[in-house]
């Protein structure tokens, strides 16, 4: 799998909109961008995924380079429930089933 | 609906004893995943089912770890003759198939300590 690079960690204010970026710059153009999130003391859950388009979800925004080289998950307005580590992840278009997990960026939401 | 489960939330275990690990996944999800997140470390994949059957057993770091599942459902993770490095965070996934538009759902994980 292409790797990814993000920042260990960011700090946003609650009800502030905070940017999550992302560098993958040896995407392949089956690769799909995925981001989980993990709260802490739970297991990972899916935030959003896409290809090419920016996408949105009820949950965030996703918005992609036109090279794909790189990605921001965008959250509209951060609340407390946010804090939480947060990964980017490419996925291999149909046959790749696994997640390879990197560090993440770690938000911290201030109230 | 119900989401995915695992039991024991908790195990303390005394080093060479074994351990198994129990995972019920969402009704209906095909495909069943095992991770792995040890202290300070990222999640790293072990195994993963596609109904009763293991394509890919790579990820299992040893000859003493080995899962099953059946019936489409339940899968137990089983360590044999656990060593402290076994102490780690085991995290169950499944998803409606396998493949990469498929999200998949975690569990909350087993808390595993080998002491």
């Amino acid at each position: 799998d292409a790797k990814t690079t993000q920042p260990n960690s960011m700090e946003s204010n609650e009800e502030e909109p905070v940017h999550l970026p992302c560098n993958h710059s040896t995407i392949s153009g089956t690769d799909y961008i995925h981001w989980y999130r993990q709260l802490p003391s739970q297991g990972p859950e899916y935030v959003i995924h896409g290809l090419t388009s920016n996408v949105n979800n009820r949950m965030a925004s996703l918005a992609i380079a036109e090279d794909r080289k790189s990605s921001t998950l965008i959250l509209h307005r951060a609340t407390l429930r946010d804090a939480a580590v947060y990964y980017c992840i490419l996925r291999r278009g149909g046959s790749n089933y696994k997640l390879t997990f990197g560090k993440g960026t770690l938000l911290t939401v201030n109230p | 609906g119900a989401g995915v489960s695992q039991s024991p939330s908790n195990k303390v275990t005394e080093k060479g004893k074994d351990v198994e690990l129990r995972c019920d996944p969402i009704s209906g999800h095909t495909a069943l995943y095992w991770y792995r997140q040890s202290l300070g470390q990222g999640l790293e994949f072990l195994i993963y089912f596609q109904g009763n059957s293991a394509p890919d057993k790579s990820g299992l770091p040893s000859d003493r770890f080995s899962a099953e599942r059946t019936g489409g459902s339940v899968s137990t993770l089983t360590i044999q003759r656990t060593q402290q490095e076994d102490s780690a965070v085991y995290l169950c996934a499944s998803s409606l198939a396998a493949g990469g538009f498929n999200e998949q759902y975690f569990g909350p994980g087993t808390r595993l300590t080998v002491t």
